[in-house]
């Protein structure tokens, strides 16, 4: 079965913009959770959806958002980009509650800010 | 903030087994042990996870001490291709999908 897909790949965006970043969980999988990795952080917890709902959310300002469609597909948003919001955004599906069964992850989308 | 401490790197040998240790000390008791690697560029791979007893699955082993304040993650025979940070994780059962990393174990296979 197909797996997590975030598109786009790679993104180059310039400072004071928005960017929207999408991710198609596994079919079935009705959470879907975003985290950020860069170099100096590590990989940091986002926000977590579940049946259209954030469930949970991580230690980021209000610029970062998120929302998930009826069919589970996922999006963020990150408005007014800075320098240091470049990143890996990966997206992780699992069928529910994390414990249920492992979390799934997309291969990324590379976000450059210049 | 991770509830974890690992090593930050360590070196194997290509067919060797491959013990990755992990302290947990402040787990409770219905929080589970995640591990998850990362391959250079890629997303995390989910790899296994337990709560008190061991855990075997065709990737690796998991032994939890009968305490559970530390674990091992066994590779029997680690290949060239098992080179990645690998990060055990805390978490409870029902967090929702969300993970705590900490800065993980770097582990090199070498021929």
């Amino acid at each position: 079965k197909a797996g997590v897909t975030q598109t786009p790949r790679y993104l180059i965006k310039t400072r004071g913009q928005q960017v929207t970043l999408s991710c198609s969980p596994i079919s079935g999988h009705r959470s879907v959770s975003w985290y950020q990795q860069t170099p100096g952080q590590g990989l940091q917890f986002l926000f977590e959806y579940f049946s259209e709902t954030q469930r949970n959310k991580g230690n980021f300002p209000g610029r970062f958002s998120g929302r998930q469609f009826s069919n589970s597909r996922s999006e963020m948003n990150v408005s007014t980009l800075e320098l240091g919001d470049s990143a890996l955004y990966l997206c992780a599906s699992s069928l529910d509650y994390l414990g249920v069964t492992e979390a799934f992850f997309g291969q990324g989308t590379r976000l450059t800010v210049v | 903030d991770a509830k974890t401490t690992q090593p930050p790197s360590m070196d194997c040998a290509e067919g060797r087994a491959a013990n990755l240790p992990c302290n947990h000390s402040t787990i409770s008791g219905n929080e589970y042990v995640y591990w998850y690697r990362q391959i250079h560029s890629q997303g995390p791979q989910y790899i296994i996870h337990g709560l008190k007893n061991n855990e075997t699955n065709e990737m690796a082993s998991l032994i939890i001490t009968e305490d559970r304040k530390s674990s091992t993650l066994i590779l029997p025979h680690a290949t060239l291709r098992d080179t990645a940070v690998y990060y055990c994780i805390v978490s409870f059962y029902n967090q929702g999908g969300k993970l705590i990393f900490g800065q993980g174990t770097e582990l090199s296979v070498k021929p």
